[in-house]
């Protein structure tokens, strides 16, 4: 078993869209979780960063984490083509230790 | 602000041949660097880490070895190249010293080994 799980998708919606990816886990020690937004033949960029459980919102997009359930998400409001991306999920024991990364979700917003 | 640095984009080497694949980092001292790889459908390994010139830990036992000369460089190399050494080849840096330090990668060299 995988120590991070993510649906690799894909995932096609409609501009406007209310997008929910997700990732579980089997490691109760992670503690710090990111998400990052890969462009095609670019590297991840960082888009979330939060620690332990809780909501973050940094405009259209919030990051949740449930410790609890061992399940983070990542909501994106009022999707943009611009959004088209592969998001990743990563997350770690301690900060600036070793990340765990999900596989990726490849998402397509339809204009 | 910081920014990284790697070069080339594109590479397509032969099987057998060396390889060298640069990666800088400015606006920052003293970085934590690290190498990773990604596959299609196998997510980011990571190949190697560094906290300090000289300093390298390897991840993966492989056919790669890698070198910090600078204290912004990273270097990721292999003395003969094997078919499955392509992939997506990633460096990135965070802040070292410090906890509450994320990632910021590179742009990343895509090598094909033929």
């Amino acid at each position: 078993q995988k120590e991070v799980e993510q649906d690799p998708g894909p995932l096609s919606v409609p501009e406007g869209a209310i997008v929910s990816l997700n990732c579980t886990y089997s490691n109760s020690a992670f503690q710090y979780f990111m998400w990052y937004r890969q462009y095609s033949r670019k590297g991840p960029e960082l888009l979330m960063y939060t620690y332990s459980s809780g909501n973050k919102e940094d405009g259209r997009f919030t990051a949740q984490v449930d410790k609890s359930s061992k399940y983070i998400s990542l909501f994106i409001r009022d999707s943009q083509p611009s959004d088209s991306a592969t998001y990743l999920c990563a997350m770690s024991e301690t900060s600036g230790s070793r990340l765990t990364f999900g596989e990726g979700t490849q998402l397509t917003v339809n204009p | 602000s910081q920014t990284i640095h790697q070069w080339p984009a594109t590479l397509v080497q032969p099987v057998g041949s060396p390889l060298s694949l640069e990666c800088t980092v400015e606006g920052t001292s003293n970085p934590n660097l690290y190498w990773y790889r990604q596959a299609a459908g196998r997510g980011l390994q990571l190949l190697f880490y560094s906290v300090g010139i000289g300093q390298i830990s390897s991840e993966v036992p492989q056919n790669l070895s890698a070198s910090r000369p600078q204290d912004r460089q990273f270097i990721l190399s292999s003395k003969k190249l094997l078919l499955s050494d392509s992939g997506f080849y990633l460096c990135a840096w965070s802040v070292g010293g410090r906890g509450n330090s994320p990632l910021h990668f590179g742009n990343g060299t895509r090598l094909t080994v033929t």
